[in-house]
């Protein structure tokens, strides 16, 4: 049972434009997330979090929005960049368990088209 | 080392053998992780170390998998018999510490193909 999904596999988006990814969870016990970004044979590294106490963080390009009432969140980045074109990994954790398990959805691979 | 470091970068092997995968964590990161991601799945949680010891080994998906640290250091992740399901990748990360103050970082992966 997926806890964390990301319904979109792939996304493709113009050079300058907005890319929005979205993510749903189904645990009402989770209360810290984050983003992460993958390169092909490189590991996951981390983006941008943001604890169930705000709605919104911001980071330069990277703008991640919380919807507890949805169970969803989002990651919007503005302006898009060719260099941004890799898989995108949310994940989610109860911050009552220390924090240490993070749960992942399977991935959006984003394409900035130049 | 300046990152996370694991190896072999790839594995293929014989359904049936034991694999040994390594994991060399940043220096001084107390946490270490191991998480695998199948084809078409989001990363999995296998076990957590916090020095030598494994506080969560919830993930382990099989008792053909365990895993080691030794020295607060090295790890290894070891699977036995190997079967086809056991192939992805693996990924091992580290932290300095354990709550949201403190985040992962990944190595590269080991790329496991069981055939």
């Amino acid at each position: 049972d997926q806890q964390v999904k990301q319904n979109s596999p792939s996304l493709s988006v113009q050079e300058g434009r907005i890319s929005i990814l979205n993510c749903d969870y189904t645990n009402s016990m989770f209360d810290y997330f984050l983003w992460y970004k993958k390169y092909p044979a490189e590991g996951p590294t981390f983006l941008i979090s943001i604890s169930s106490i705000k709605d919104k963080n911001e980071d330069g390009r990277f703008t991640v929005f919380l919807n507890k009432s949805a169970k969803h969140l989002s990651l919007h980045i503005v302006p898009s960049q060719p260099g941004d074109s890799a898989v995108y990994f949310c994940a989610a954790s109860p911050t009552t368990s220390g924090t240490y398990k993070y749960i992942f959805g399977t991935g959006t691979r984003l394409k900035v088209l130049a | 080392g300046a990152g996370v470091s694991q190896s072999p970068s790839n594995k293929v092997t014989e359904k049936g053998k034991d694999v040994e995968l390594r994991c060399d964590p940043i220096s001084g990161h107390t946490a270490l992780y191991w998480y695998r991601q199948s084809l078409g799945q989001g990363l999995e949680f296998l076990i957590y170390f916090q020095g030598n010891s494994a506080p969560d080994k919830s993930g382990l998906p099989s008792d053909r998998f365990s895993a080691e640290r030794t020295g607060g250091s090295v790890s290894t992740l070891t699977i036995q018999r190997t079967q086809q399901e056991d192939s992805a990748v693996y990924l091992c990360a580290s932290s300095l510490g354990v709550g949201t103050a403190y985040g992962y970082t990944f190595g590269s992966g080991t790329r496991l193909t069981v055939v």
